[in-house]
């Protein structure tokens, strides 16, 4: 798959860190969310989901935080390994129907 | 399971000719998505289907696109006349249930249109 390029934030990281990746999503009414991670020439792959009565969950080495207050999403990974150097994506659902819209991303690198 | 497939993998085409892509969703999956990916505008969902029904196709450029789910193992996304901004890649998912739950994707099909 084709990351989106030029104008991707970008998230340097020393392998063994943890990472944390953000996310502002636009509709209050969006009641579950996904991040979703992409390497170079493939398709996005799922890593982790959370419904809005959550405000935390965990997954293996992932964290997905919630805060519908101020409509932010974030994805922490602990430990960061080089096999993490990917763009990384959030989604929302709208309350009504089932449509997945997804957010620009966010390159991370994975220095040794 | 083989996951989501699509083909072609890669196409390159002149303006004016017809495309076509073909996705086959996981078995047991009753909804099926069509994204395109763009550096410009990203991940963009096109159309997306809901036991072979279209259910909001809203994302869908314009005319010349058009999608087909005849059985709930396949599905097509038809461009015809192509135009050079149609290139980029496009990506079948499919999942199992309605509304939330693990979305599936494809490897993708890189389309080219000179």
């Amino acid at each position: 798959g084709e990351s989106v390029g030029l104008h991707l934030p970008t998230l340097s990281v020393q392998e063994g860190d943890n990472s944390i990746i953000n996310c502002a999503y636009s509709n209050s009414a969006s009641d579950y969310f996904i991040w979703y991670k992409q390497e170079s020439g493939k398709g996005p792959q799922f890593i982790i989901d959370i419904r809005s009565n959550m405000d935390k969950r965990q997954g293996q080495r992932v964290t997905v935080l919630l805060n519908k207050t101020v409509k932010h999403l974030s994805l922490q990974i602990a430990a960061t390994q080089p096999g993490d150097s990917a763009v990384y994506f959030c989604a929302e659902k709208g309350a009504a129907g089932n449509k997945l819209t997804f957010g620009g991303g966010t390159r991370v690198l994975v220095k040794p | 399971d083989a996951g989501v497939i699509q083909s072609p993998r890669h196409e390159v085409t002149e303006m004016g000719q017809e495309v076509t892509l073909r996705c086959k969703p996981i078995s047991g999956h009753n909804s099926l998505f069509w994204y395109r990916q763009t550096m410009m505008r990203g991940l963009e969902l096109l159309i997306y289907f809901n036991n072979n029904v279209p259910i909001d196709d809203s994302g869908m450029p314009e005319d010349r696109f058009s999608a087909k789910m005849p059985n709930a193992s396949f599905s097509t996304l038809k461009i015809q006349p192509s135009e050079p901004r149609d290139s980029a890649v496009y990506f079948c998912a499919s999942r199992q249930g309605d509304y939330t739950g693990e979305l599936f994707f494809g490897e993708g099909s890189r389309l080219t249109v000179l």
